[in-house]
């Protein structure tokens, strides 16, 4: 299947500072790709759609200003989680698809957020 | 928007046994249905999945109900082993691959 991977698998950051997650898919072109949020022993929580050259789409109630996305190529998207607070901490997963429409949806192998 | 609930929550069967689980979504335009395993703290793996067009969809001992008219589809797994023990997601989506997904189930196979 096609791959699609996430950096930093892990990261811990202090409270006030920003962190930068990539999410790159290896072996296709993805205009879009899409990012969820997950709580320990939650579902996925779609955070917003990054769209290729264009702004992102987010959901209702994610802040747009402290979660980032830029989509500048058809390969990577990234998630920039500012001013992080201990609130922030979670698990980030981004997904994209081969192909548009009805079609598997490959997910990073996500990263795992701990503002201290 | 999309609205998916899925039961049980937790579920709990001897190895050997079937497994169950049921979702039902909202929007009647939604027209592909995907089912992830998630092992803890890796990413939700694919195991199954039905379109609109398909009542029923088989993979060995996976298999997929769906009835439209209802508005729900279900994940059965037989002759259930150790390795099946994960947490299982079902979702939906109207073709723009914005899955949105049910709260889960935690699935263990008792040996």
């Amino acid at each position: 299947g096609a791959v699609v991977s996430q950096h930093p698998s892990w990261v811990i950051c202090k409270s006030g500072t920003s962190v930068k997650i990539e999410c790159r898919s290896l072996d296709f072109q993805a205009t879009t790709m899409f990012w969820y949020r997950q709580f320990p022993k939650q579902s996925l929580m779609l955070m917003a759609t990054s769209n290729e050259g264009s702004k992102a789409t987010y959901e209702q109630g994610v802040e747009k200003d402290k979660f980032l996305i830029n989509h500048a190529s058809l390969t990577l998207s990234t998630l920039t989680v500012t001013s992080a607070h201990p609130e922030d901490s979670s698990f980030y997963i981004c997904s994209a698809s081969r192909h548009s429409g009805n079609t598997e949806a490959f997910f990073g192998q996500g990263t795992r957020l701990t503002v201290v | 928007g999309e609205n998916v609930e899925q039961h049980p929550s937790t579920l709990s069967v001897q190895e050997g046994d079937s497994a169950v689980i049921k979702c039902t979504y909202s929007d009647s335009a939604s027209n592909y249905f995907p089912w992830y395993k998630q092992e803890l703290g890796k990413r939700p793996q694919l195991i199954i999945d039905i379109r609109s067009n398909v009542g029923e969809k088989k993979d060995q001992r996976i298999a997929v109900t769906l009835n439209k008219t209802a508005k729900h589809f279900s994940l059965h797994i037989t002759e259930t082993q150790p390795e099946d023990s994960a947490v299982y997601f079902c979702a939906a989506t109207q073709g723009a691959q914005k899955l949105v997904f049910g709260q889960g189930t935690r699935l263990t196979i008792n040996p």
